[in-house]
């Protein structure tokens, strides 16, 4: 086990809703990622918090966006959803530098 | 075109076969090289990562990166059935490797 931790396991939402997943760091990691990844697709980077700022971000338009909170836990809101939205939602946490990311076994978002 | 690109298989193998999985990519920027595996609704776990071009071997996993043909493997050896999962390669610019690039993943399939 990873130590990495998401919720919900699943979430059913509808075109037009707002939602917000979550995330919980292994120990010691002040680094969370964010990966959407679409069925038989390899996860596509979203963004990426370091000190509870965006330190990066991958082609996502902005109504995804994040929050990092000081015990390093992460939040991923998503605005307007779409159906193309409906992806397994994939959190990694790490030190900034190096490359070992540890995953948590993700949120499956369905848009209807 | 995609910046990485991995045959999505499914790639069907006895058991105790070799097996060898690839990535082409595009972006000669890209410098870490990580392959992770990742079992149905579970998140990717790494395997392995190199840096460059080389070579590196981790008990039966054997990675291999080709910088001048941007190519680069994973070699299993004496294959598993609990090898079976869907093996993704990643790309990162630099070694604050949270900004991975994925391929779409492979899916293997060892029978006992």
């Amino acid at each position: 086990e990873t130590g990495v931790t998401q919720s919900p396991t699943h979430l059913i939402k509808t075109r037009g809703q707002q939602v917000t997943l979550r995330c919980s760091s292994q120990s010691g990691h002040n680094t969370v990622s964010w990966y959407q990844q679409a069925l038989g697709q390899g996860p596509q980077f979203i963004f990426q918090y370091y000190r509870e700022e965006e330190n990066g971000r991958g082609n996502f338009p902005p109504r995804f966006s994040g929050l990092q909170f000081p015990n390093y836990s992460s939040e991923l809101n998503v605005n307007a959803l779409e159906l193309d939205d409906s992806a397994l939602y994939l959190c990694a946490s790490s030190l900034l530098t190096g490359l070992e990311q540890y995953f948590g076994p993700g949120t499956r978002l369905t848009v209807t | 075109q995609k910046e990485v690109e991995q045959d999505p298989g499914p790639l069907s193998v006895p058991e105790g076969a070799i097996v060898s999985l690839n990535c082409t990519y595009s972006n000669s920027a890209f410098q870490y090289f990580m392959w992770y595996r990742q079992y149905s609704r579970k998140g990717p776990e790494l395997l392995m990562y190199t840096y460059s071009s080389g070579n590196k071997e981790d008990g039966r996993f054997t990675a291999q990166v080709d910088k001048s043909s941007k190519y680069i493997s994973l070699f299993i050896r004496d294959s598993q059935p609990s090898d079976s999962a869907t093996y993704l390669c990643a790309m990162s610019y630099n070694n604050a490797g949270n900004m991975l690039t994925f391929g779409g993943g492979t899916r293997l399939m060892v029978k006992p």
